[in-house]
Protein backbone atom coordinates (compact mmCIF):
# COMPACT_ATOMS: atom_id res chain seq x y z
CA UNK A 1 0.00 0.00 0.00
CA UNK A 2 0.95 3.75 -0.85
CA UNK A 3 2.10 5.48 2.35
CA UNK A 4 1.33 8.77 0.84
CA UNK A 5 -1.48 9.46 -1.20
CA UNK A 6 -2.11 12.44 -3.08
CA UNK A 7 -5.02 11.96 -5.22
CA UNK A 8 -4.95 15.36 -7.10
CA UNK A 9 -2.93 14.87 -10.41
CA UNK A 10 -3.49 18.97 -11.21
CA UNK A 11 -5.68 21.23 -9.36
CA UNK A 12 -6.62 25.08 -10.65
CA UNK A 13 -7.51 27.72 -8.64
CA UNK A 14 -8.15 31.50 -9.45
CA UNK A 15 -5.71 33.96 -7.73
CA UNK A 16 -6.78 35.47 -4.59
CA UNK A 17 -8.39 32.35 -3.46
CA UNK A 18 -7.73 29.67 -1.10
CA UNK A 19 -7.32 25.94 -2.44
CA UNK A 20 -7.04 22.49 -0.45
CA UNK A 21 -4.27 20.33 -1.51
CA UNK A 22 -5.02 16.24 -0.11
CA UNK A 23 -2.63 13.92 1.25
CA UNK A 24 -3.33 10.85 3.33
CA UNK A 25 -1.13 8.70 4.95
CA UNK A 26 -0.70 5.21 6.17
CA UNK A 27 1.39 4.24 9.23
CA UNK A 28 0.99 2.00 12.00
CA UNK A 29 3.65 4.22 13.68
CA UNK A 30 2.28 6.65 16.82
CA UNK A 31 5.11 9.07 16.26
CA UNK A 32 5.46 10.25 12.91
CA UNK A 33 5.69 13.51 11.03
CA UNK A 34 4.32 14.79 7.99
CA UNK A 35 5.82 17.54 5.42
CA UNK A 36 4.79 19.79 2.68
CA UNK A 37 7.16 20.43 -0.03
CA UNK A 38 6.91 23.38 -2.99
CA UNK A 39 8.56 21.96 -6.38
CA UNK A 40 8.48 25.20 -8.64
CA UNK A 41 9.47 24.91 -12.67
CA UNK A 42 12.97 25.70 -11.96
CA UNK A 43 13.05 22.21 -9.61
CA UNK A 44 14.79 23.27 -5.83
CA UNK A 45 12.58 21.35 -2.76
CA UNK A 46 10.74 24.16 -0.97
CA UNK A 47 10.13 23.09 3.04
CA UNK A 48 6.80 25.01 3.55
CA UNK A 49 5.18 23.31 6.72
CA UNK A 50 5.87 20.74 8.93
CA UNK A 51 2.72 19.03 11.62
CA UNK A 52 3.90 16.50 14.11
CA UNK A 53 1.83 13.51 15.04
CA UNK A 54 1.34 14.70 18.65
CA UNK A 55 1.02 18.57 18.01
CA UNK A 56 -2.62 19.24 18.67
CA UNK A 57 -2.81 22.29 16.77
CA UNK A 58 -2.79 22.42 12.81
CA UNK A 59 0.46 24.01 11.90
CA UNK A 60 0.63 27.03 10.16
CA UNK A 61 3.21 29.40 8.40
CA UNK A 62 2.14 32.61 7.11
CA UNK A 63 -0.57 31.26 4.14
CA UNK A 64 -0.17 28.30 4.81
CA UNK A 65 -1.92 25.53 7.22
CA UNK A 66 -1.97 22.17 7.51
CA UNK A 67 -5.48 20.66 8.47
CA UNK A 68 -4.25 17.55 10.45
CA UNK A 69 -7.11 15.09 11.09
CA UNK A 70 -5.42 12.32 12.64
CA UNK A 71 -8.24 9.83 12.99
CA UNK A 72 -8.58 9.93 8.93
CA UNK A 73 -5.11 10.14 8.85
CA UNK A 74 -4.91 13.27 6.12
CA UNK A 75 -2.77 16.29 6.12
CA UNK A 76 -4.28 18.41 3.78
CA UNK A 77 -2.16 21.26 2.82
CA UNK A 78 -4.46 24.56 2.14
CA UNK A 79 -2.86 27.54 0.99
CA UNK A 80 -5.28 30.70 1.59
CA UNK A 81 -4.97 33.58 -0.87
CA UNK A 82 -3.38 31.97 -4.08
CA UNK A 83 -0.46 34.41 -5.93
CA UNK A 84 0.79 33.16 -9.31
CA UNK A 85 4.17 32.35 -7.74
CA UNK A 86 2.14 29.85 -5.94
CA UNK A 87 1.57 27.89 -9.63
CA UNK A 88 3.97 25.02 -8.46
CA UNK A 89 4.08 21.05 -8.09
CA UNK A 90 3.51 20.36 -3.87
CA UNK A 91 4.84 17.23 -2.77
CA UNK A 92 3.24 15.38 1.03
CA UNK A 93 5.93 13.74 2.65
CA UNK A 94 6.13 11.69 5.66
CA UNK A 95 9.04 10.76 8.35
CA UNK A 96 7.78 7.42 11.02
CA UNK A 97 9.06 6.42 13.82
CA UNK A 98 11.55 8.47 16.96
CA UNK A 99 14.65 9.02 17.33
CA UNK A 100 17.82 8.34 14.67
CA UNK A 101 15.70 6.04 13.07
CA UNK A 102 13.07 8.35 11.11
CA UNK A 103 15.43 9.86 8.83
CA UNK A 104 13.82 9.12 5.47
CA UNK A 105 11.49 11.15 3.97
CA UNK A 106 8.40 8.92 2.03
CA UNK A 107 6.60 11.32 -0.26
CA UNK A 108 3.64 11.41 -2.50
CA UNK A 109 3.80 11.53 -6.63
CA UNK A 110 2.78 15.26 -6.03
CA UNK A 111 -0.30 17.61 -7.14
CA UNK A 112 0.49 20.15 -9.75
CA UNK A 113 -1.41 23.44 -8.73
CA UNK A 114 -1.67 26.20 -11.35
CA UNK A 115 -2.72 29.44 -10.24
CA UNK A 116 -5.07 31.49 -12.97
CA UNK A 117 -4.74 35.08 -13.12
CA UNK B 1 25.44 30.90 5.20
CA UNK B 2 25.33 29.06 1.97
CA UNK B 3 22.63 26.42 1.92
CA UNK B 4 22.95 22.95 0.19
CA UNK B 5 24.99 23.09 -2.73
CA UNK B 6 25.03 20.48 -5.68
CA UNK B 7 26.68 20.44 -8.51
CA UNK B 8 26.88 19.73 -11.48
CA UNK B 9 23.22 21.12 -11.59
CA UNK B 10 22.67 19.55 -15.35
CA UNK B 11 24.88 16.70 -16.01
CA UNK B 12 24.59 14.84 -19.96
CA UNK B 13 25.88 11.33 -20.11
CA UNK B 14 25.93 8.80 -22.82
CA UNK B 15 25.47 5.20 -21.89
CA UNK B 16 27.72 3.52 -20.36
CA UNK B 17 29.76 6.15 -19.13
CA UNK B 18 29.90 7.48 -14.91
CA UNK B 19 28.16 10.16 -13.34
CA UNK B 20 29.72 12.10 -10.21
CA UNK B 21 27.53 13.77 -8.44
CA UNK B 22 28.44 16.16 -5.54
CA UNK B 23 26.78 17.83 -2.38
CA UNK B 24 28.14 20.05 0.22
CA UNK B 25 25.95 20.03 2.99
CA UNK B 26 25.00 22.99 5.19
CA UNK B 27 27.96 23.98 7.26
CA UNK B 28 27.42 22.47 10.52
CA UNK B 29 25.59 19.33 9.13
CA UNK B 30 26.99 15.95 9.25
CA UNK B 31 24.06 14.11 8.07
CA UNK B 32 23.27 13.51 4.49
CA UNK B 33 20.87 12.17 2.45
CA UNK B 34 20.33 11.43 -1.25
CA UNK B 35 16.80 11.02 -2.98
CA UNK B 36 15.87 10.08 -6.82
CA UNK B 37 13.18 11.63 -8.51
CA UNK B 38 12.07 10.14 -11.33
CA UNK B 39 9.75 11.66 -14.39
CA UNK B 40 6.22 12.52 -12.99
CA UNK B 41 7.15 10.56 -9.43
CA UNK B 42 8.07 11.98 -6.27
CA UNK B 43 11.14 11.55 -4.41
CA UNK B 44 12.32 8.81 -3.23
CA UNK B 45 15.40 7.78 -0.04
CA UNK B 46 18.34 6.33 -1.57
CA UNK B 47 21.16 6.28 0.97
CA UNK B 48 21.91 8.37 4.36
CA UNK B 49 25.37 9.05 5.44
CA UNK B 50 27.35 10.18 8.31
CA UNK B 51 30.90 11.39 7.95
CA UNK B 52 32.95 8.87 6.44
CA UNK B 53 29.98 6.09 7.47
CA UNK B 54 27.30 4.71 5.33
CA UNK B 55 24.06 4.37 7.63
CA UNK B 56 21.68 3.40 5.36
CA UNK B 57 21.57 2.18 1.59
CA UNK B 58 18.18 0.23 1.67
CA UNK B 59 17.01 2.46 -1.23
CA UNK B 60 19.89 2.21 -3.33
CA UNK B 61 20.23 0.14 -6.50
CA UNK B 62 22.38 -3.03 -5.91
CA UNK B 63 24.55 -2.55 -8.85
CA UNK B 64 26.40 0.31 -10.54
CA UNK B 65 25.45 2.81 -7.49
CA UNK B 66 28.14 4.21 -4.72
CA UNK B 67 27.96 6.83 -2.16
CA UNK B 68 30.65 8.39 0.04
CA UNK B 69 30.90 11.01 2.56
CA UNK B 70 34.67 11.40 2.97
CA UNK B 71 36.08 12.89 6.24
CA UNK B 72 37.24 16.05 3.65
CA UNK B 73 34.80 17.53 1.19
CA UNK B 74 31.65 16.69 -0.35
CA UNK B 75 29.43 13.56 -0.58
CA UNK B 76 29.86 11.96 -4.13
CA UNK B 77 26.94 9.80 -5.54
CA UNK B 78 28.46 7.67 -8.00
CA UNK B 79 26.60 6.04 -11.03
CA UNK B 80 29.11 3.63 -13.22
CA UNK B 81 27.77 2.57 -16.78
CA UNK B 82 24.45 4.65 -16.77
CA UNK B 83 21.70 4.05 -18.66
CA UNK B 84 18.54 5.52 -20.11
CA UNK B 85 16.71 4.32 -16.48
CA UNK B 86 19.18 6.65 -14.62
CA UNK B 87 17.77 9.61 -16.21
CA UNK B 88 16.44 11.87 -12.96
CA UNK B 89 16.92 13.99 -10.93
CA UNK B 90 18.80 13.40 -7.99
CA UNK B 91 18.72 15.25 -4.28
CA UNK B 92 21.01 16.04 -1.90
CA UNK B 93 19.38 17.19 1.56
CA UNK B 94 21.01 18.03 4.99
CA UNK B 95 20.33 17.89 8.80
CA UNK B 96 21.92 18.36 11.74
CA UNK B 97 21.18 15.31 13.35
CA UNK B 98 19.36 12.70 11.87
CA UNK B 99 16.45 13.06 13.77
CA UNK B 100 15.91 16.77 13.26
CA UNK B 101 12.34 17.76 11.91
CA UNK B 102 13.30 19.67 8.98
CA UNK B 103 16.00 18.20 5.90
CA UNK B 104 17.25 20.92 3.86
CA UNK B 105 17.40 19.99 0.52
CA UNK B 106 20.05 21.36 -2.61
CA UNK B 107 18.72 22.24 -6.20
CA UNK B 108 19.07 18.85 -7.27
CA UNK B 109 21.45 17.28 -10.13
CA UNK B 110 19.44 16.75 -13.78
CA UNK B 111 20.76 13.75 -14.93
CA UNK B 112 20.13 13.06 -18.53
CA UNK B 113 21.37 9.78 -20.30
CA UNK B 114 21.55 9.90 -24.44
Amino acid sequence: AQKITQTQPGMFVQEKEAVTLDCTYDTSDQSYGLFWYKQPSSGEMIFLIYQGSYDEQNATEGRYSLNFQKARKSANLVISASQLGDSAMYFCAMREGRGGSNYKLTFGKGTLLTVNP
Amino acid sequence: NAGVMQNPRHLVRRRGQEARLRCSPMKGHSHVYWYRQLPEEGLKFMVYLQKENIIDESGMPKERFSAEFPKEGPSILRIQQVVRGDSAAYFCASSPLPDSYEQYFGPGTRLTVT
